[in-house]
């Protein structure tokens, strides 16, 4: 089946150290997308790519740090830099750039700060 | 700027009542607008999408919205709410970067089904 995968599905972090979440998808699609989910804050974009080995920053960026190797693959680092990393995070793909394909989601990750 | 006003965070109906979710919109260029659903710990799945083609866009689960350019809206309805519709429901606006396209998500609301 096709699809996106997230792990792990719950992380804890202790302050100070650096965690990363997976994020792989076998669609094909040559966009991909992280978002971060607050309660009562919508989704807030963190960084997406086009193609391989490009990337750009979203809405809120700072803290969070990206790589994309393989189409298939986006992981995303939270940093020590990020000053309250405890969401929900989700990761997304999509395949054209026209703004009316729709953005699949991951399942998602729970990361809680110790 | 884009953007979209989600009116109420949490709504309450009765099972077999109908449901309306407001969503309001902003943009400066036509937009391309999304109603994604997401159930208790779980990622989004997409209800229904327009794209400039018919104003009424009919989508998954017997939920439908209108784009109204006059009202800039585009709300979701459902004539008759399930249990099974208890979920937090999102609106999102779409534009193209010409890199990707990026998606501008509102706050959300929880819609509660009762007995």
């Amino acid at each position: 089946d096709g699809g996106i995968t997230q792990s792990p599905k719950y992380l804890f972090r202790k302050e100070g150290q650096n965690v990363t979440l997976s994020c792989e998808q076998n669609l094909n699609h040559d966009a991909m997308y992280w978002y971060r989910q607050d309660p009562g804050q919508g989704l807030r974009l963190i960084y997406y790519s086009q193609i391989v080995n490009d990337f750009q920053k979203g809405d809120i960026a700072e803290g969070y740090s990206v790589s994309r190797e393989k189409k298939e693959s986006f992981p995303l680092t939270v940093t020590s830099a990020q000053k309250n990393p405890t969401a929900f995070y989700l990761c997304a793909s999509s395949t054209d750039r026209t703004g009316t394909d729709t953005q699949y989601f991951g399942p998602g990750t729970r990361l809680t700060v110790l | 700027a884009q953007s979209v006003t989600q009116l109420g965070s949490h709504v309450s109906v009765s099972e077999g009542a109908l449901v309306l979710l407001r969503c309001n919109y902003s943009s400066s260029v036509p937009p391309y607008l999304f109603w994604y659903v997401q159930y208790p710990n779980q990622g989004l799945q997409l209800l229904l999408k327009y794209t400039s083609a018919a104003t009424l866009v009919k989508g998954i689960n017997g939920f439908e919205a209108e784009f109204k350019k006059s009202e800039t809206s585009f709300h979701l309805t459902k004539p008759s709410a399930h249990m099974s519709d208890a979920a937090e429901y999102f609106c999102a606006v779409s534009k193209a970067t010409g890199t990707a396209s990026k998606l501008t998500f509102g706050t959300g609301t929880r819609l509660q089904v009762t007995l």
